[in-house]
């Protein structure tokens, strides 16, 4: 079975530091994407970032970059400089780089700034 | 350009009542998806449409779960019969074709008392 896990339900981080969201994940598929999603009160889901598997350089967005370990099966988030607006539900999620509408979701991790 | 749009954002129906959800996707986009966010739980997949066609369906319970894009119109998720457990947040997302970006509502948050 696909499964993605995030180990860390909740994180908190002073305004303007750095903080780092951890995800694992275990696939079948020989070519898939990564995703990192963010949930704000809102609750639409709002891309951050995307990984695809087969590329060996990590994606970066701005203050947002991943850690991808290929071989380990880790994805991790590090968001730069935190604002409060980044505070939200991050998740963590994979899939199948022919289907990637078929989204494997972790539980996701609650991201707290501290002003 | 309007996003995605969902609603209603919040419904409330008795057990047996029968649920629509319906999404409309953005300009432009003709692939359709639905997932299910239990509480606590990331999303679920539960069906990709394509304007007047169920493409993927292998998400969505066997029985009263019913899906459709027609040519006019939003997308609408069907829920028969609803049952406490089918509580959930119901999110649709779209996307101009297949495996690129796609783009998520606000969700429905449909609560069975």
């Amino acid at each position: 079975a696909q499964t993605v896990t995030q180990s860390q339900p909740e994180m908190s981080v002073q305004e303007a530091e750095t903080v780092t969201l951890s995800c694992t994940y275990d696939t079948s598929e020989s070519d898939y994407y990564l995703f990192w999603y963010k949930q704000p009160p809102s609750r639409q889901m709002i891309l951050v970032i995307r990984q695809e598997a087969y590329k060996q350089q990590n994606a970066t967005e701005n203050r947002f970059s991943v850690n991808f370990q290929k071989a380990a099966k880790s994805f991790s988030l590090k968001i730069s400089d935190s604002q409060l607006g980044d505070a939200a539900m991050y998740f963590c999620a994979s899939a199948p780089s022919d289907s990637n509408y078929q989204l494997i979701w972790g539980a996701g991790t609650k991201l707290i700034i501290k002003p | 350009n309007a996003g995605v749009m969902q609603n209603p954002r919040h419904l409330v129906r008795r057990r047996g009542q029968e649920a629509r959800l319906r999404c409309s996707p953005m300009k432009g986009h003709s692939h359709v998806y639905w997932y299910r966010q239990l509480p606590e739980e990331g999303l679920k997949f539960m069906v990709y449409l394509q304007k007047e066609n169920i493409i993927d369906e292998s998400g969505m319970p066997k029985e009263r779960f019913s899906a459709e894009f027609p040519k006019e119109g939003p997308s609408i998720l069907r829920i028969q019969q609803v049952v406490r457990g089918d509580s959930a947040a119901y999110f649709c997302a779209s996307s101009p074709i297949l495996n690129t970006e796609a783009f998520f509502g606000q969700g429905t948050r449909l609560t069975v008392v």
